[in-house]
């Protein structure tokens, strides 16, 4: 049982540079998320999704976009990269129900915009 | 509009001795969860405990308690006998269970604990 897996872990772009990254969940879960996470600052969520082939913006999605072609799969694309989104991203998934279930997070990757 | 503080930016305490951490939040919603993660520098997020708006007794999971009071919206976390593997970023989120489960996350508190 792998839980979130991200890949890749660590990338380095030049500005301009367009790249995908992979989140994938093995817990059935509904619910994804991607947030990014900045020094000095908590994470903040940039888009989300509650089910195969759906998606909304969350806090932050300007110069992201995203895919849920499988329930399991959550992509985050750059298209053309800015300095600006130098940053770690977190993947995290979830249950429908709420309660006490939290958000299950990835290892992250940091993600270096030259 | 959703908010989490947490006003301490960094904390130090004395390997064995207690320690909280602050947070409050804001949300007109009237069904939450409170929750708190710890990041050490490894970088991942671990879940530590969590707190229904509803629920009437603070949660505690081993060490660690949550002292919530909803009246004035605050949610602390507390270590108790701390150890140096406690070292670590810690971060309040609060989730709103109407709305998708989406997480409103803190800046986070960097603790240090000395020996």
């Amino acid at each position: 049982n792998a839980g979130v897996t991200q890949t890749p872990k660590f990338r380095v772009l030049k500005t301009g540079q367009s790249m995908t990254l992979l989140c994938a969940q093995d817990m059935n879960h509904e619910y994804m998320y991607w947030y990014r996470q900045d020094p000095g600052m908590g994470l903040r969520l940039i888009h989300y999704s509650v089910g195969e082939g759906t998606t909304a913006k969350g806090e932050v999605p300007d110069g992201y976009n995203v895919s849920r072609l499988k329930k399991q799969n959550f992509l985050l694309g750059l298209e053309s990269a800015a300095p600006s989104q130098t940053s770690v991203y977190f993947c995290a998934s979830s249950a429908q129900r709420g309660g006490k279930d939290t958000q299950y997070f990835g290892p992250g990757t940091r993600l270096t915009v030259l | 509009a959703q908010k989490i503080t947490q006003t301490q930016p960094g904390m130090f305490v004395q390997e064995k001795e207690a320690v909280t951490l602050d947070c409050t939040y804001d949300t007109s919603d009237p069904s939450y969860g409170l929750f708190w993660y710890k990041q050490p520098s490894s970088g991942e997020m671990i879940f530590l405990i969590y707190q229904g708006s509803y629920d009437q007794q603070n949660a505690t999971e081993g060490r660690y308690s949550l002292n919530f009071q909803k009246a004035r919206k605050s949610a602390n976390l507390v270590i108790s006998a701390s150890q140096l593997g406690d070292s670590a970023m810690y971060f309040c989120a609060m989730r709103l269970e109407n709305n998708f489960n989406k997480f409103y996350f803190g800046s986070g508190t960097k603790l240090n604990v000395k020996p």
